[in-house]
């Protein structure tokens, strides 16, 4: 089965550098989440978009921004990085069920580890 | 204090041990309640979603949620050496809205 691909998977930056993380994903879901994952921590929700409109915000910073495309693939941009920015960002996607629940559970990518020097 | 808090472990077991592992939480809204498995430099891994309080069995993997006590576990059967990964408890108020997760518990099965 298809999965969420995301890309690059490893990138490596200069401190107040710009990055582009790209994700895309699977197939008919139309909902995307970000989250940042720090070394030894647990996932924490950054930004997500429905049908192409931002649907919630967490603790993104202002430097970072995102948005989903008419293909249904993401972007998260970030700018004036930071060595605190190093981490491991994780797309997830999902798909809204019309009615009941269940199919709308997040399905994560392998996630793009940025390293910032 | 964390809306989501998980006994960070590390737990280790031998093979074929019954694993249990726990989250506790303080946000009365959330309303459904996963668990992923997410192994060294990879993104989690679904494991078990359940909705509101109960019991859900995958194989070796069962679900409960106590909703009145704000506690979910998971429970591992007969667990195996594959099963040594980092365990994640994730919950949300809607079933699109963003995840909330615990700290993760470091789980080790040997032979």
């Amino acid at each position: 089965a298809a999965g969420v691909i995301q890309s690059p998977r490893h990138l490596i930056k200069e401190k107040r550098e710009t990055a582009t993380l790209k994700c895309y994903p699977i197939p008919r879901h139309d909902t995307v989440y970000w989250y940042q994952q720090g070394p030894g921590q647990d996932p924490q929700f950054l930004i997500s978009f429905y049908e192409k409109m931002q649907s919630d915000k967490g603790s993104i910073p202002d430097r970072f921004s995102a948005q989903q495309f008419s293909d249904y693939h993401s972007e998260l941009n970030m700018s004036s990085l930071e060595l605190g920015d190093s981490a491991l960002y994780f797309c997830a996607s999902s798909r809204r069920a019309s009615g009941r629940l269940v199919t709308d559970t997040q399905y994560f990518g392998p996630g793009t580890r940025l390293t910032v020097l | 204090q964390k809306e989501v808090e998980q006994d960070p472990g590390p737990l280790s077991v031998p093979e074929g041990a019954i694993v249990s592992l726990n989250c506790t939480y303080s946000n009365s809204a959330f309303q459904y309640f996963m668990w992923y498995r997410q192994y060294s430099r990879k993104g989690p891994e679904l494991l078990m979603y359940t909705y509101s309080s109960g019991n859900k069995e995958d194989g070796r993997f069962t679900a409960q949620v106590d909703k009145s006590s704000k506690y979910i576990s998971l429970f591992i059967r007969d667990s195996q050496p594959s099963d040594s990964a980092t365990y994640l408890c994730a919950m949300s108020g809607t079933s699109y809205g963003k995840l909330t997760f615990g700290q993760g518990t470091i789980l080790t099965v040997h032979p």
